[in-house]
């Protein structure tokens, strides 16, 4: 079954807005990394983390393995910031594989 | 530091031919991901080495795609022979694995593969 839930699916910001992207585990995760995939299909590292909280920038991820969740923080969105991201964890006991989100495709507008 | 490289970044053939695809991993990274992508699958993992060692060859993509990694700088997927389903990004990724549980992995551009 699905393991790792990613919403929303899709957002639309006005440029200088914020909001937070979610996953949620269905079962234990060690680890997870954050990704944007801009327009030329790059998938570029966001974050990661094993636990608590990192910031860079505009952006603030928190990971919390007892509850199941990452979150990802956008504020004070650019047009750059279009794409789409998506969460990766770390499941325990699965030898460094990635588990993954279905993406969240965000579109930022002027 | 050069990240992962691949090589081509698109490639077109034709159902039936024998496609070969190039990753090239950070330099020291001793973990190397092959993955697909598609729309409606998303993000798939076809095969992992760690040190040059099979770890893992993507159980549902044993049949036509073989990967292999002859140094540790270099890494080879074929795909044989191609069919239509087969059109997708296919990704490479490295990591350092230090013994920890975990180590980030980092993807290289991607090589767009359309089957006719």
């Amino acid at each position: 079954g699905d393991q790792v839930e990613q919403s929303p699916s899709a957002l639309s910001l006005h440029e200088g807005t914020g909001s937070a992207l979610r996953c949620n585990f269905t079962t234990t995760m060690r680890a997870v990394q954050w990704f944007q995939q801009n327009s030329r299909g790059s998938l570029i590292n966001l974050f990661y983390l094993a636990s608590g909280t990192k910031e860079n920038g505009r952006l603030k991820s928190t990971f919390n393995s007892k509850e199941s969740y990452s979150t990802l923080h956008i504020r004070d969105a650019q047009l750059e910031d279009s794409g789409t991201y998506f969460c990766a964890a770390d499941r325990v006991g699965d030898n460094s594989k990635l588990i993954w989100g279905l993406g969240t495709s965000l579109v930022v507008n002027p | 530091d050069a990240g992962v490289t691949q090589t081509p970044r698109h490639e077109v053939a034709e159902k039936g031919q024998t496609i070969i695809l190039k990753c090239e991993p950070v330099s020291g990274h001793n973990d190397l991901f092959w993955y697909r992508q598609t729309k409606i699958q998303g993000l798939e993992l076809l095969s992992y080495f760690r040190s040059k060692s099979l770890m893992e060859d993507g159980g549902a993509f044993k049949d036509r795609f073989k990967a292999e990694m002859l140094n540790s700088s270099f890494s080879t997927l074929k795909i044989q022979p191609t069919e239509p389903k087969d059109s997708a990004v296919y990704l490479c990724a490295s990591s350092d694995w230090g013994g920890y549980n975990y180590a980030e992995q980092f993807f290289g551009p991607g090589t767009r593969l359309t089957v006719l």
